[in-house]
C-alpha cells in the first residue's frame, strides 16, 4: 500500500492564481481532512469528510473548498490565493465507525508558497 | 472549549540525558483521546501513542513512556536515554469522543545534542 499520497509536493503562486492540492489513499478510510502548519504552530484543521459525498468545515476553512467524490480522493481547492495561504499543507485519512482508533495517517505534506 | 498547552517551546539535551515533554489538556468533557506525534527534520508526523482518558496506568515503550494523570489534565511524555536520532518536534493532539479531528498542540522542538 502507498498509503496516503500528496501532490504536488512543492508549488509556488501568484496571489490570485487558483490551484488543486491531490490527496489520495489506498487504504481504504472513511475519514480523510486536510491540515496546514504555519512555522511555530501545531496543525490546524481546514476540511474534513466522514465519507464519500460528505465534507465539513474545520477550524480555518476560508478561501479553501473541498469535495469528496470517491472513498480515495480527497483535492483541496485554493479558488484565489492570498499570501496568508502560505503554508505546509498535509492530508491525512483513517477508519471510521468501530474500527476508528483516531490514529490519523498523514502524507508527506505539500509546501506551498504564495507571492 | 477545549484547550491544549505545550508550554516547553524547545528543549536541549545531551545524547542519554532523560527528557520529558508536558503537554495540558483542558476540557471539560469526561471521555476523549489523547495522541503524541512525533515531526522528525524531514517533515513527516510520526504516530506515537494513543490513550484513553479513562485509563490512567501509566504505559513503557522501550524508551518511551507516559504518564497521564486526568486531575492536573496533565499528558506527559519521557524519553530514557535520548539519542540524537529523537530530535523532532513532539505534537500533544487530544481528540473527543464522536468527532475524528485532532486538535494539535503548538508543539515541542527538542534537540538532541551528540
Amino acid at each position: 500500500n502507498a498509503g496516503v499520497t500528496q501532490t504536488p509536493k512543492f508549488q509556488v503562486l501568484k496571489t490570485g492564481q487558483s490551484m488543486t492540492l491531490q490527496c489520495a489513499q489506498d487504504m481504504n478510510h472513511e475519514y480523510m481532512s486536510w491540515y496546514r502548519q504555519d512555522p511555530g504552530m501545531g496543525l490546524r484543521l481546514i476540511h474534513y469528510s466522514v465519507g464519500a459525498g460528505i465534507t465539513d468545515q474545520g477550524e480555518v476553512p476560508n478561501g479553501y473548498n473541498v469535495s469528496r467524490s470517491t472513498t480515495e480522493d480527497f483535492p483541496l481547492r485554493l479558488l484565489s490565493a492570498a499570501p496568508s495561504q502560505t503554508s505546509v499543507y498535509f492530508c491525512a485519512s483513517s477508519y471510521g465507525g468501530s474500527r476508528h482508533t483516531g490514529e490519523l495517517f498523514f502524507g508527506e505534506g505539500s509546501r506551498l508558497t504564495v507571492l | 472549549a477545549q484547550k491544549v498547552t505545550q508550554a516547553q517551546t524547545e528543549i536541549s539535551v545531551v545524547e542519554k540525558e532523560d527528557v520529558t515533554l508536558d503537554c495540558v489538556y483542558e476540557t471539560r468533557d469526561t471521555t476523549y483521546y489523547l495522541f503524541w506525534y512525533k515531526q522528525p527534520p524531514s517533515g513527516e508526523l510520526v504516530f506515537l501513542i494513543r490513550r484513553n482518558s479513562f485509563d490512567e496506568q501509566n504505559e513503557i515503550s522501550g524508551r518511551y513512556s507516559w504518564n497521564f494523570q486526568k486531575s492536573t489534565s496533565s499528558f506527559n511524555f519521557t524519553i530514557t536515554a535520548s539519542q540524537v536520532v529523537d530530535s523532532a518536534v513532539y505534537f500533544c493532539a487530544p481528540r473527543h469522543t464522536g468527532r475524528r479531528a485532532l486538535t494539535f498542540g503548538s508543539g515541542t522542538r527538542l534537540q538532541v545534542q551528540p
